[in-house]
């Protein structure tokens, strides 16, 4: 049971490029969110999945994209990549039958655009 | 806006000492109130919450006390360890809206 799984670990991107955050879970999960997190700012939410063929916005959505073709799957896309998308990503996953607000997350991507 | 506002931002304690942390929020609709713990290089972890129905909760050497009245909460560590320096998030949700909210983060360091 891998729980949370996210790729790649690190990655460097050149302003313009694009790429997509990959975040796979095992655990049966309905609900996927992602997050970024920034030094001394929290957690952001960016998107969210509610399940299969259903995103939504969350806080700071500008400048990615997401679908969810799958249960167990929830891509993020970074299109035209900025410096400001330098972060590190969270994907996280919750199932709404014991608390659609008891997340688990995975370890993280870290991004870095130049 | 819903916002959930965690101080201190960072925390130096030394071992064997009380770490506490405290979180206020807006929201009277909020009825859910974790805490997750994040270590270097690794997502946040649940560690553990607490529903309005109660002012205390306490899980080992980890306590969350609640107060309604005043819409803030914190999260006590007793007896610090080193093992305990991590970033500590409170969150927030309720209502209609079962997104956590997060607070801003607080990086504690227990010397040994």
């Amino acid at each position: 049971n891998a729980g949370v799984t996210q790729t790649p670990k690190f990655r460097i991107l050149k302003i313009g490029q694009s790429m997509t955050l990959q975040c796979t879970q095992d655990m049966n999960h309905n609900y996927m969110y992602w997050y970024r997190q920034d030094p001394g700012m929290g957690l952001k939410l960016i998107y969210y999945s509610v399940g299969a063929g259903i995103t939504d916005k969350g806080e700071v959505p500008n400048g990615y994209n997401v679908s969810r073709s799958t249960t167990e799957d929830f891509p993020l896309r970074l299109e035209l990549a900025a410096p400001s998308q330098t972060s590190v990503y969270f994907c996280a996953s919750s199932y709404e039958g014991t608390g659609a607000n008891v997340l688990t997350f995975g370890a993280g991507s870290r991004l870095t655009v130049l | 806006q819903q916002q959930v506002k965690q101080s201190p931002q960072s925390l130096i304690v030394q071992k064997g000492g009380i770490s506490i942390i405290n979180c206020a929020y807006e929201n009277t609709a909020f009825d859910y109130f974790p805490w997750y713990q994040q270590f270097p290089g690794k997502g946040p972890a649940l560690l553990i919450a607490i529903r309005p129905d109660v002012s205390e909760k306490k899980e080992g050497r980890f306590t969350i006390s609640f107060n309604k009245s005043a819409k803030q909460f914190s999260l006590h560590i007793m007896d610090s360890q080193p093992g305990d320096s991590a970033t500590y998030f409170c969150a927030a949700s309720g209502g209609s809206n079962y997104k956590l909210t997060f607070g801003k983060g607080t990086l504690l360091t227990v010397n040994p």
